[in-house]
């Protein structure tokens, strides 16, 4: 299985845009990158999934190079509302395997 | 449109006993796969079940077992509980099987082992 590495922790303020990348050296090719979301005391909540290239939705977008060794999500203008925690996941057949999380905290 | 439920939301037992936690699925959906979240950790893959069967298992024991029931919904048991099974459960819903995306997960059930 894919692990993938990210930053503990980031900080950002109010509209700001905010960038938090991730590393899966050894993705596979039928594997997709997907993150989610998770507030204290919830289950965690799809963001925005992707193989390659770029992928945008209502909330986030998500920057996949060529060799898809990384990718980046993007939340632009966050809100004090987008303090949580954020995981990059490698999808494979059903089985999500989580890191421990980017803790993301917005400061008004 | 019911997200997935979980039930009890909360619960509290001793070492040594045995503990059923229960999930429906989002209407629709008809597999499930149940994960472990201690705290501060992200959620680990517990296993899912598909046609009522179990279809991938994660490194769990065999303390940790499982059903799905006709309706899809299912439930987690795990016996000989231990201190460390302390943890907040999340049941996650999703279609056809395994498959890479279109998971929705629950609330979870918080299970405090004393």
């Amino acid at each position: 299985l894919a692990k993938t590495t990210q930053p503990v922790s980031m900080d950002s303020y109010e509209g700001q845009e905010v960038n938090i990348t991730c590393s899966h050296n050894n993705i596979a090719t039928n594997d997709y990158i997907t993150w989610y979301q998770q507030f204290p005391s919830q289950g965690p909540r799809f963001i925005i999934q992707g193989y390659k290239t770029k992928v945008t939705n209502e909330v986030a977008s998500l920057f996949i190079p060529a060799d898809r060794k990384s990718s980046t999500l993007s939340l632009p203008r966050v809100s004090l509302s987008d303090t949580a925690v954020y995981y990059c996941l490698v999808a494979s057949y059903g089985k999500l395997t989580f890191g421990q999380g980017t803790i993301l905290t917005v400061h008004p | 449109d019911a997200g997935v439920t979980q039930s009890p939301t909360h619960l509290i037992k001793t070492r040594g006993q045995q503990v059923t936690l229960r999930c429906s699925p989002k209407s629709g959906h008809d597999t499930v796969s149940w994960y472990q979240q201690a705290l501060g950790q992200g959620p680990q893959f517990i296993f899912q079940y598909y046609e009522e069967e179990e279809r991938q298992r994660g490194n769990f024991p065999d303390r940790f077992s499982g059903h799905q029931f006709p309706n899809y919904s299912s439930e987690l048991n795990v016996n000989a509980l231990l201190l460390g099974d302390s943890a907040l459960y999340l049941c996650a819903s999703s279609l056809r099987g395994p498959s890479n995306y279109g998971y929705t997960f629950g609330s979870g059930t918080r299970l405090t082992v004393v």
